[in-house]
C-alpha cells in the first residue's frame, strides 16, 4: 500500500531563513505528487503539484519542490521564508488508484 | 479557485444520536467528492470516495453502515454519522473534484466540520 512520510513534525525558523521540508513516499508505480498548505483557520490549499516532465516544480508564493525518483522523495523548498508562511504543510501522493494519500503534516513556525 | 462549503462548521451531540454533515461545491459541478477524517495533530485519513449518482467507495476499516454517504447531486454530498459515540469525535473534511477518473482535476477542500460526541 502506498504511504507518505514527513519526517519533520515541527520546524521553527527565523524570517529570511531557507526552508526544506522532507517528503518520502512508498509506491512502485507512477505517482502524482502534491504539497498542500493549511494556514491557521483556513482551508487546505494546493501549493504545487508534479505529474510529469521537469522534476523541479515551481508553485505559488515562491515555493518549489523537486521530485527525485531514485529517492522516492518530493521535498519542498523556499529560499527565504516570511512570517506569513506560518502554516501546516502536507505532502500527498496520488497513485493510479486515483485517491490522494496525505502525509502526517509539518507545522512551520516563523519567528518575526 | 473553486469554493467548497461545509455545514455545520461545528456540532456537539449526545452519544447514540446521528449527525449529518453537508458538503457543497458552490461554483462548479463536483462529479467526485471525498470525505476525510483528521485527528488532532495527525494527517487527513481518506474515509470514502463518492461519485455522483452511485454508491460510495469506502476505505479499508471504515464502516459503511456507520458513515453513510450520499452524493445525490453534482453540488451536494452528505456524510451521516449514525449512532455516534465519543470515539467518532473528530474533524471531518470534504473535498470536491470535477473529475474522479484517471485525469486529475484539482481537489478543492471544504473548511471542515468539528464533531464532538458527548
Amino acid at each position: 500500500a502506498q504511504s507518505v512520510s514527513q519526517h519533520n513534525h515541527h520546524v521553527i525558523l527565523s524570517e529570511a531563513a531557507s526552508l526544506e521540508l522532507g517528503c518520502n513516499y512508498s509506491y512502485g508505480g507512477t505517482v502524482n505528487l502534491f504539497w498542500y498548505v493549511q494556514y491557521p483557520g483556513q482551508h487546505l490549499q494546493l501549493l504545487l503539484k508534479y505529474f510529469s516532465g521537469d522534476p523541479l516544480v515551481k508553485g505559488i508564493k515562491g515555493f518549489e519542490a523537486e521530485f527525485i525518483k531514485s529517492k522516492f522523495s518530493f521535498n519542498l523548498r523556499k529560499p527565504s521564508v516570511q512570517w506569513s508562511d506560518t502554516a501546516e504543510y502536507f505532502c500527498a501522493v496520488r497513485s493510479s488508484a486515483s485517491k490522494i494519500i496525505f502525509g502526517s503534516g509539518t507545522r512551520l513556525s516563523i519567528r518575526p | 479557485g473553486a469554493v467548497v462549503s461545509q455545514h455545520p462548521s461545528r456540532v456537539i451531540c449526545k452519544s447514540g444520536t446521528s449527525v449529518k454533515i453537508e458538503c457543497r461545491s458552490l461554483d462548479f459541478q463536483a462529479t467526485t467528492m471525498f470525505w476525510y477524517r483528521q485527528f488532532p495533530k495527525q494527517s487527513l485519513m481518506l474515509m470514502a470516495t463518492s461519485n455522483e449518482g452511485s454508491k460510495a467507495t469506502y476505505e479499508q476499516g471504515v464502516e459503511k453502515d456507520k458513515f453513510l454517504i450520499n452524493h445525490a447531486s453534482l453540488t451536494l454530498s452528505t456524510l451521516t454519522v449514525t449512532s455516534a459515540h465519543p470515539e467518532d469525535s473528530s474533524f471531518y473534511i470534504c473535498s470536491a473534484s470535477s473529475s474522479g477518473g484517471t485525469t486529475y482535476n484539482e481537489q478543492f477542500f471544504g473548511p471542515g466540520t468539528r464533531l464532538t460526541v458527548l
